[in-house]
C-alpha cells in the first residue's frame, strides 16, 4: 500500500458526461500528480499540484480540470467525455515539488460508453 | 523533447537474473526510477537513482546509471515468478514550476518456473 488512495476504483459513465475522480495523498506530501494510462499513450503527464497550487500543466485537455485543497486532497475534473476519454487515471504524490519520490494510487479505470 | 525508450518484453527462468534496458534523452532528468505494475494494479515504486550517481543496490535490486550514454538499467538477481509484471522506468525532470515523470512504454518481464 502506497499510502495514496484513490476513488472511485471504477468508474462507467457515458458520452457527453462529467465525473470526478479524488485522491488523497500520503500523509505529509504537498505534491499531486495526475497522469493517464492508456493503451495507445502510454502514461501521460497531466498536471502536478504543490500546496494548493498549479505547477506543472502537461498533456491536459481543455475539458480536464483540477485543483487541490487546503487539505491537500486533489480532484480531477473529466467534462464532455468521450469514448478515447477511457483510460486508467493515476495519482501520485511526493514530498517536495521537484522531483523527490513520488508514490502512485492504485488508480481509476474510466470506461466511457 | 523528452523521450523514454524500453524493449517490449524480456523472458528469463526462475532464478535467472534479469536485466531491464532503459535509454532516455533529456539531460535535466534529476531522478530516474523504476515502477513495477502487476495485472490490475497501480505502479510500485521499486527503486530510484539521483542522476549524479552511478549504482545503487538495494536487496535484489542493482539500478545502473550511465549518464554519458543516457542509460539506465534495472538488473534484478535470482528472479522468482512473482517478478512477472511490467516494469517502467521514468526520468524526473523540471517542467513549468515543477516536475514531470517521463515514462517509457513498459517492459513486461515473464518469468518461467
Amino acid at each position: 500500500d502506497s499510502g495514496v488512495t484513490q476513488t472511485p476504483k471504477h468508474l462507467i459513465t457515458a458520452t457527453g458526461q462529467r465525473v470526478t475522480l479524488r485522491c488523497s495523498p500520503r500523509s505529509g506530501d504537498l505534491s499531486v500528480y495526475w497522469y493517464q494510462q492508456s493503451l495507445d499513450q502510454g502514461l501521460q503527464f497531466l498536471i502536478q499540484y504543490y500546496n494548493g497550487e498549479e505547477r506543472a500543466k502537461g498533456n491536459i485537455l481543455e475539458r480536464f480540470s483540477a485543483q487541490q485543497f487546503p487539505d491537500l486532497h486533489s480532484e480531477l475534473n473529466l467534462s464532455s467525455l468521450e469514448l478515447g476519454d477511457s483510460a486508467l487515471y493515476f495519482c501520485a504524490s511526493s514530498v517536495g515539488g521537484s522531483g523527490t519520490e513520488a508514490f502512485f494510487g492504485q488508480g481509476t479505470r474510466l470506461t466511457v460508453v | 523533447g523528452e523521450d523514454v525508450e524500453q524493449s517490449l518484453f524480456l523472458s528469463v527462468r526462475e532464478g535467472d537474473s534479469s536485466v531491464i534496458n532503459c535509454t532516455y534523452t533529456d539531460s535535466s532528468s534529476t531522478y530516474l526510477y523504476w515502477y513495477k505494475q502487476e495485472p490490475g494494479a497501480g505502479l510500485q515504486l521499486l527503486t530510484y537513482i539521483f542522476s549524479n550517481m552511478d549504482m545503487k543496490q538495494d536487496q535484489r535490486l542493482t539500478v545502473l546509471l550511465n549518464k554519458k550514454d543516457k542509460h539506465l538499467s534495472l538488473r534484478i538477481a535470482d528472479t522468482q515468478t512473482g517478478d512477472s509484471a511490467i516494469y517502467f522506468c521514468a526520468e524526473s525532470i523540471p517542467y513549468n514550476a515543477g516536475n514531470m515523470l517521463t515514462f517509457g512504454g513498459g517492459t513486461r518481464l515473464m518469468v518461467k518456473p
